[in-house]
């Protein structure tokens, strides 16, 4: 099956610094990826959809100057937690959907961020 | 109303036995339904994934799609002790690149 790769896997930085995730579909283009936060034993949230080559699309609350995201490729997204507090601290997975293809999202192992 | 609902358990049952997950929703225009299953601190894993309505099936798993009841289910026979996860239902309107809706989730333990 299609795999999806992150990195880090687990983070932990002090409150203030950046973090940034890397999503990459390894063996698939994929034209979109999603990111998506995760907090303990609650299902997922969708904060924005990357689509490669333009500007990514936020949900509502989300703040696009908070959480940056760059796809500049086929194969790879980038989210970037700017001056990450606590609160930041989450699971971060991203997805991503094979292009041409039906909407089955792959999702990547999954980025531990802990702000201390 | 939430546009999916599901059950979030915790749903124990003994190995062997049978287990049925489902969601509800409420927009009619979904139309592909997908079941994830999530171990902790994993992303998920795509399990099943079916296009409107009626059944699918994949070894121990079986998908079914009631559009008419806006309801969904995943069954899933002989379970086992490694079955032990969360299960997300997801659905969406379109094909190719959309955002899926999920569920809160289903935490199910299989006792051996």
């Amino acid at each position: 099956g299609a795999v999806v790769s992150q990195h880090p896997s687990r983070v932990i930085c002090k409150s203030g610094t950046s973090v940034k995730i890397e999503c990459r579909s390894l063996d698939f283009q994929a034209t979109t990826m999603f990111w998506y936060r995760q907090f303990p034993k609650k299902s997922l949230m969708l904060m924005a959809t990357s689509n490669e080559g333009s500007k990514a699309t936020y949900e509502q609350g989300v703040e696009k100057d908070k959480f940056l995201i760059n796809h500049a490729s086929l194969t790879l997204s980038t989210l970037t937690v700017t001056s990450a507090h606590p609160e930041d601290s989450s699971f971060y997975i991203c997805s991503a959907s094979l292009w041409g293809g039906p909407n089955e999202q792959f999702f990547g192992p999954g980025t531990r961020l802990t702000v201390l | 109303q939430k546009e999916v609902e599901q059950d979030p358990g915790p749903l124990s049952v003994p190995e062997g036995a049978i287990v049925s997950l489902n969601c509800t929703y409420s927009n009619s225009a979904f139309q592909y339904f997908m079941w994830y299953r999530q171990y902790s601190r994993k992303g998920p894993e795509l399990l099943m994934y079916t296009y409107s309505s009626g059944n699918k099936e994949d070894g121990r798993f079986t998908a079914q799609v009631d559009k008419s009841s806006k309801y969904i289910s995943l069954f899933i026979r002989d379970s086992q002790p490694s079955d032990s996860a969360t299960y997300l239902c997801a659905m969406s309107r379109n094909s190719g690149n959309t955002p899926l809706v999920f569920g809160k989730g289903t935490r199910l333990s299989v006792i051996a």
